[in-house]
C-alpha cells in the first residue's frame, strides 16, 4: 500500500521570502503521479501542482517548483516570493498510474506574514 | 461552466438518520469518487466509479453506500449517521485523458455534523 508523510505540521515564512514544504512517500510502483494541492479557509481543493514521476525534469508553475527525488521517494515543494494568499492548508498526493485514486498526507499549515 | 456540484453545503443530522449528499458534474466525466477530510487528516477515499453502473469500495467505505446511474451523478447515502461521520465530504471527477495527467475537479466539500 502507498503512503505519504508530510512532517511538517506547521510552517511559517515572511512575505516575499522562501519556503519549502516537504512530502515524502512510499511505494513499489514505477508509474504514478504526485501532486501538490492548496486548501484555502474555504475548504475549496486547488491544485498546486503535478509531477509525472517518468519524468525527470522537476515541474514548475510560476512561483512553485518541486523538487522530485525519486529515488529517495522524497517531493517537496518550494514556494519563492510568498504573498499573503499563499496562506493554506498544503496537502501532498499520490495517484497511481491511471487509478484517479488519490493518497492525501496529513498536509502542511503554511501562515504568509507581512 | 459549473465542474462538480455537491449539496447540501452544510447539513446537521441526528444519530440513526439517514441522507444522502448529492455530486453532479457537468464535464462527461467517467471518473468519480467520495472523499472525507477530518481534523489533522488529509482526504480519505470513500467510494468510487469509474463510469455508469460501476462502483467500487476505498479506503474508508463502512457505513456509506453509492450508486451510479447515469455518467453526470454520483451520490453519497449514509444509512444510519453515526457522530464518527462528522466530516467535510468532498466529491471529485476526472476524465480518463493521460494528456490532462489524469487531472481530478474537486467540489467545494459539504459540511456534515452528527449529533
Amino acid at each position: 500500500a502507498q503512503t505519504v508523510t508530510q512532517s511538517q505540521p506547521e510552517m511559517s515564512v515572511q512575505e516575499a521570502e522562501t519556503v519549502t514544504l516537504s512530502c515524502t512517500y512510499d511505494t513499489s510502483e514505477s508509474n504514478y503521479y504526485l501532486f501538490w494541492y492548496k486548501q484555502p479557509p474555504s475548504r475549496q481543493m486547488i491544485l498546486v501542482i503535478r509531477q509525472e514521476a517518468y519524468k525527470q525534469q522537476n515541474a514548475t508553475e510560476n512561483r512553485f517548483s518541486v523538487n522530485f527525488q525519486k529515488a529517495a521517494k522524497s517531493f517537496s515543494l518550494k514556494i519563492s516570493d510568498s504573498q499573503l494568499g499563499d496562506t493554506a492548508m498544503y496537502f501532498c498526493a499520490f495517484m497511481k498510474y491511471n487509478t484517479d485514486k488519490l493518497i492525501f498526507g496529513t498536509g502542511t499549515r503554511l501562515q504568509v506574514f507581512p | 461552466n459549473a465542474g462538480v456540484t455537491q449539496t447540501p453545503k452544510f447539513q446537521v443530522l441526528k444519530t440513526g438518520q439517514s441522507m444522502t449528499l448529492q455530486c453532479a458534474q457537468d464535464m462527461n466525466h467517467e471518473y468519480m469518487s467520495w472523499y472525507r477530510q477530518d481534523p489533522g487528516m488529509g482526504l480519505r477515499l470513500i467510494h468510487y466509479s469509474v463510469g455508469a453502473g460501476i462502483t467500487d469500495q476505498g479506503e474508508v467505505p463502512n457505513g456509506y453506500n453509492v450508486s451510479r446511474s447515469t455518467t453526470e451523478d454520483f451520490p453519497l447515502r449514509l444509512l444510519s449517521a453515526a457522530p464518527s461521520q462528522t466530516s467535510v465530504y468532498f466529491c471529485a471527477s476526472s476524465a480518463r485523458d493521460t494528456r490532462s495527467g489524469n487531472t481530478i475537479y474537486f467540489g467545494e466539500g459539504s459540511w456534515l455534523t452528527v449529533v
